[in-house]
């Protein structure tokens, strides 16, 4: 069965260095999205992406964050500059469309940021 | 801002009971996905409701969307151990592309 492939797994960065996550998604999904988990809370939306665009993103997704297609595969978070706060179980999501949304979600990236 | 929550928070049962878990917004949704959460592992989609009193059957799970598309509910008849996990609902608003909004969740556990 297809799914959503996440690298790392775990992941720990000092403060201030920057750091990648790296998603393959489903191959025939056009719709991509990341997702992070504080521990203990809820599940909150960070950015969608759709034809190597941002279609839309949360407040907590700022000018430290982007997100990139680098090429028919990959699909990366990059967190520039990383804050303790950032410590959190990042998901990576795709959908074959975005209405309705139904994301299939990889297994995560736990980053710890020390 | 669009909230959804859901209860109870918690629910502890026996193998072979039956339970409803409520996920409920003041807001009108688009569409309503549930999913189960393994401890360390991603969402997992069970369904997706899109149509105000749709009903949906998985098994012995029976998902329901409300009139209103404002809330949601999660029936599981005669619980099994597998079925332990955490519940959450996630809702999709027209105006989001791809944006859904999750409730908090529900922590079943149903011991044998």
């Amino acid at each position: 069965e297809p799914e959503v492939t996440q690298t790392p797994s775990h992941q720990v960065t000092q403060m201030g260095q920057e750091v990648i996550l790296r998603c393959v998604p489903i191959s025939n999904h056009l719709y991509f999205y990341w997702y992070r988990q504080i521990l203990g809370q809820k599940v909150e939306f960070l950015v969608s992406f759709y034809n190597n665009e941002i279609s839309e993103k949360s407040e907590i997704f700022d000018d430290q964050f982007s997100v990139e297609r680098p090429d028919g595969s990959n699909f990366t978070l990059k967190i520039r500059s990383t804050k303790l706060e950032d410590s959190a179980m990042y998901f990576c999501a795709s959908s074959d469309r975005d209405s309705p949304p139904e994301a299939f979600f990889g297994q995560g990236t736990r980053l710890t940021v020390v | 801002t669009q909230l959804l929550e859901q209860s109870p928070q918690f629910l502890s049962i026996q193998e072979g009971e039956n339970l409803t878990v409520y996920c409920n917004s003041s807001s009108v949704f688009s569409s309503l996905q549930w999913y189960r959460q393994e401890p360390g592992e991603g969402p997992v989609l069970l369904v997706t409701v899109v149509t105000g009193g749709e009903v949906k059957k998985l098994k012995r799970l029976t998902f329901q969307f409300g009139d209103a598309r404002k809330d949601s509910s999660l029936h599981i008849t005669a619980a099994q151990p597998g079925d332990t996990g955490l519940y959450l609902c996630a809702g999709a608003a027209n105006t989001n592309a791809g944006k859904s909004t999750f409730g908090d969740g529900t922590t079943l556990t149903v011991k044998p």
